[in-house]
């Protein structure tokens, strides 16, 4: 199985700060990499996917980057409803394994 | 507008049987690929199962030989048939849908049902 080691596991940020989320699988998945932003009790939703595709409806500020086996998630300027847990999940083969997630909280 | 809605959570004794439901309206079922994700109680998501387009189902080993993925076409629904049942199968069960691009995003989810396994 391909394992996905997201970091950090959490992380403290202001509002209008930049963050990166780092995302790094045990073997090369090209580019079969998809991030998701989970709100509490709620469904994950997705963001990017394909590595650096921007799903409809998200906003601008969020973008990925990243192909083989190091991928990053980055928000330009932190929002207040920015604040969720972020998952990477990779499609490349089965099964398709997420990252442990990572905790934005508020500073 | 694409929606999906899980039904058939509950609390179950470790052992038994249950069927969760996944009703999807605004596209067709057969004609994508569909998973099962789950989340235990205060935990990361977890990959389940798929069944793709072609009919073909794949699983996690955890569940292997215990979880059923399949689809009724003229219902539009997916389902997942859960037997033999542990604690640690005790978790938020969410559907999606993979979107048709690379990688398979999943863009659309249910609003998850909970599976509690407990005596």
């Amino acid at each position: 199985d391909i394992q996905m080691a997201q970091s950090p596991s959490s992380l403290s940020a202001s509002v209008g700060d930049r963050v990166t989320i780092t995302c790094r699988a045990s073997q090369s998945i090209n580019n079969y990499l998809n991030w998701y932003q989970q709100k509490p009790g709620k469904a994950p939703k997705l963001l990017i996917y394909a590595a650096s595709s921007l799903q409809g409806g998200v906003p601008s500020r969020f973008s990925g980057s990243g192909s083989g086996t190091d991928f990053t998630l980055t928000i330009s300027s932190l929002q207040p409803e920015d604040f969720a847990s972020y998952y990477c999940q990779q499609t490349y083969s089965i099964p398709y394994t997420f990252g442990q997630g990572t905790k934005l909280e508020i500073k | 507008e694409v929606q999906l809605v899980e039904t058939g959570g509950g609390l179950i004794q470790p052992g038994g049987s249950l069927r969760l439901s996944c009703a999807a309206s605004g596209f067709t079922v057969s004609s994508n690929y569909m998973s099962w994700v789950r989340q235990a109680p205060g935990k990361g998501l977890e990959w389940v199962s798929i069944t793709y387009s072609d009919g073909s189902t794949h699983y996690t080993d955890s569940v292997k030989g215990r979880f059923t993925i399949s689809r009724d076409n003229s219902k539009n629904t997916l389902y997942l048939q859960m037997n033999s049942l542990r604690a640690e199968d005790t978790a938020v069960y969410y559907c999606a849908r993979s979107r048709i691009a690379v990688a398979d995003p999943l863009d659309y989810w249910g609003h998850g049902t909970l599976v509690t396994v407990s005596s």
